[in-house]
């Protein structure tokens, strides 16, 4: 079965670079989420979207942004990058609408360093 | 908003133990579910359950969600079993999606 596909899975930036991060969920999900994991930390909720609108919005830096596009893949573009960034970044997707099961299924996450 | 507490913070087991990891969240939840972490990083899903009991090999869960907790059991540990396990848990905000809070996680280490 088709998996949320995440790229690039490793990235390293120097400190004041930007980045972007691509996610593709699976196919027919409607709802596409970003989550932020710090060394040692459980994952943080960042953002998300359906039906290509942002849905929720958790502690996500002003320096972050993203958007999801028709073709339902999802884009996490940070600016500035500080050392504090350096984390593993979640893209997830389920099928929200009139589901009555919200499971969310993680893709393999993107590492970045920023040095 | 909900918290998500996971006990024990770490387990260290031999080969073929069984164990339980806990996890008791806040208020009522509409999404439940059980990943491991591989040392690779990795999120593996493991079960979906806000409510009732499933089994999948040598893992199996319950959650009982009037009383607000969930419980996974491992049997015969295998020392692939290692890693972290996080419980996450979601409910509908006023926005109606279903962001997910996690838990401080279980760090199991099995030995040969």
């Amino acid at each position: 079965a088709a998996g949320v596909i995440q790229s690039p899975r490793h990235l390293i930036k120097e400190k004041r670079e930007t980045a972007t991060l691509k996610c593709y969920p699976i196919p027919r999900h409607d709802t596409v989420y970003w989550y932020q994991q710090g060394p040692g930390q459980d994952p943080q909720f960042l953002i998300s979207f359906y039906e290509k609108m942002q849905s929720d919005k958790g502690s996500i830096p002003d320096r972050f942004s993203a958007q999801q596009f028709s073709d339902y893949h999802s884009e996490l573009n940070m600016s500035s990058l500080e050392l504090g960034d350096s984390a593993l970044y979640f893209c997830a997707s389920s099928l929200e609408g009139r589901a009555t099961i919200h499971e969310q299924y993680f893709g393999p996450g993107t590492r970045l360093t920023v040095t | 908003g909900i918290q998500v507490e996971q006990s024990p913070p770490d387990l260290i087991l031999q080969e073929g133990a069984n164990s339980t990891l806990r996890c008791n969240f806040s208020d009522s939840v509409n999404n439940l579910q059980w990943f491991h972490q591989n040392p690779w990083g990795q999120l593996i899903n493991l079960f979906y359950i806000p409510s009732g009991t499933k089994q999948n090999g040598r893992l199996s869960a319950t959650t009982v969600a009037t009383e607000r907790y969930s419980l996974l059991y491992i049997s015969s540990s295998q020392t692939t079993d290692s890693g972290v396990y996080f419980c996450a848990v979601g409910s509908l905000g006023s926005g109606g999606y279903n962001k997910l809070i996690f838990g401080a996680g279980t760090r199991l280490a099995v030995h040969p």
